[in-house]
């Protein structure tokens, strides 16, 4: 089994504040994604990273992809109350005609006012 | 477009008793899969379909069935609940030629085996 261990399992900040939230894997894998959940609702994909070293953009959040394939970390900048929700990394993994996701196991994020 | 959708959206089954959680998708999607959450874990892999007809395993599948007789719909079954089986289901689907390998997602079920 690929195990993909999240760090910090909770995480409680002030609006305004930075954070920085791991994913880390003793496995390679072929891409990373990121997805926020909010109570009541499924996963929502926020980005996917493809190539070792990857860095993306989305507004506040960045992505960065490990050199290695095997790690990601996600940096909000200035974060806003509407950030609070629970941030789950997946690996991609091709399997045959599939792609599976093997899942963190989340950080959950609250930012308060 | 509805996305995917679940249903229902909770239950309740005593220990022994069978159900179906029912998933659909209008998106024309390919893949479908079936997901288990319990608190404080990541999503986990119970079972996943390449198309109709065809359904293969996950990580944690057993104590569960599924079926794919058409593109559209992938529901789950749950034969002699257990209170191990407590948990939020979710269902997802993408496209099998998509390069970000986006699944989406339905709302959940929350089922309690008591």
């Amino acid at each position: 089994t690929q195990l993909l261990e999240q760090s910090p399992q909770f995480l409680s900040i002030q609006e305004g504040e930075n954070l920085t939230v791991y994913c880390n894997s003793s496995s390679v894998f072929s891409s990373l994604q990121w997805y926020r959940q909010e109570p009541g609702e499924g996963p929502v994909l926020l980005v996917t990273v493809v190539t070792g070293g990857e860095v993306k953009k989305l507004k506040r959040l960045t992505f960065q992809f490990g050199d290695a394939r095997k790690d990601s970390s996600l940096h909000i900048t200035a974060a806003q109350t509407g950030d609070t929700g629970l941030y789950l990394c997946a690996g991609v993994i091709s399997s045959g005609s599939a792609r599976q996701l093997t899942f963190g196991s989340g950080t959950q994020l609250t930012v308060l006012p | 477009n509805a996305g995917v959708t679940q249903t229902p959206k909770f239950r309740i089954l005593k220990i022994g008793q069978s159900m179906t959680l029912q998933c659909a998708q209008d998106m024309n999607h390919n893949y479908m899969y079936w997901y288990r959450q319990d608190p404080g874990m990541g999503l986990k892999l119970i079972y996943y379909s390449v198309g109709a007809g065809i359904t293969d395993k996950g990580e944690v599948p057993n104590g569960y069935n599924v079926s794919r007789s058409t593109t559209e719909d992938f529901p789950l079954r749950l034969e002699l609940a257990a209170p191990s089986q407590t948990s939020v289901y979710f269902c997802a689907s993408s496209y099998s030629t998509n390069p970000s390998y986006e699944q989406y997602f339905g709302p959940g079920t929350r089922l309690t085996v008591t």
